[in-house]
């Protein structure tokens, strides 16, 4: 298995921009996750969903944030409009209930700055 | 909500030398993961333990699940270069979806 893709790896975008990050879980996987990664806060959870159902959008800053998963092997992560403070590094993981005790496997993540 | 400190937040050492990091939660847990992150990566999974007194080892780590269910430790023994990165703890209730994250070890290490 490829394990878990998200693109782009790194994008440069002008405040006021909207930004799109996107990732395919692992195949067989029902539970996707969007971590937000910065010094000051580590790793934070913005969003969950399992079997493309979003269970827990506790953690999404504020409504400039959205996410979708349309299918199984598809989901979007995208700031409209985005501001510098959303420099950060965004990943996404997957994990399957059957091997929940396992944790999650991360994505190699999207490092996204705003200028 | 569910908290986990994790110490120390950096460490440097001489190769060679062993390494213990720790983590505590303000709740009890059912499952307690270490993570390895390496830069321009994302968080790899080192070791899991799911009983309390649990002591489980990967090479030349070992981790421990805390009896009181309260905290989790990760020893690396003799350091190489490539032990560099940030370790990463993370808990789990019982039943629960989400796993909580520690603010992770920044390990450097002095060839």
């Amino acid at each position: 298995d490829a394990g878990v893709i998200q693109s782009p790896r790194h994008e440069v975008t002008e405040m006021g921009q909207e930004v799109t990050l996107r990732c395919k879980p692992i195949s067989g996987h029902d539970y996707l996750f969007w971590y937000r990664q910065t010094m000051m806060r580590g790793l934070e959870l913005l969003i969950y969903f399992n079997n493309n159902v979003p269970i827990d959008d506790s953690g999404m800053p504020e409504d400039r944030f959205s996410a979708k998963m349309p299918n199984a092997s598809f989901s979007t992560l995208k700031i409209q409009p985005s501001e510098p403070r959303d420099s950060a590094v965004y990943f996404c993981a997957s994990s399957s209930n059957l091997d929940f005790r396992y944790g999650y496997t991360f994505g190699s993540g999207t490092r996204l700055t705003v200028v | 909500g569910q908290q986990l400190n994790q110490s120390p937040q950096s460490m440097f050492i001489q190769e060679g030398e062993d390494v213990s990091m720790n983590c505590t939660s303000s709740s009890i847990f059912n499952t307690w993961l270490w993570y390895k992150q390496e830069p321009g990566e994302g968080p790899v999974l080192l070791i899991a333990l799911y009983k309390a007194g649990e002591l489980t080892s990967n090479g030349r780590l070992t981790a421990q699940f805390g009896i009181t269910r309260k905290d989790s430790f990760l020893n690396i023994s003799a350091s190489i270069p490539s032990d560099v990165g940030i370790y990463f703890c993370a808990g789990r209730d019982q039943g629960a979806q989400k796993l909580v994250f520690g603010q992770g070890t920044r390990l450097t290490i002095n060839p």
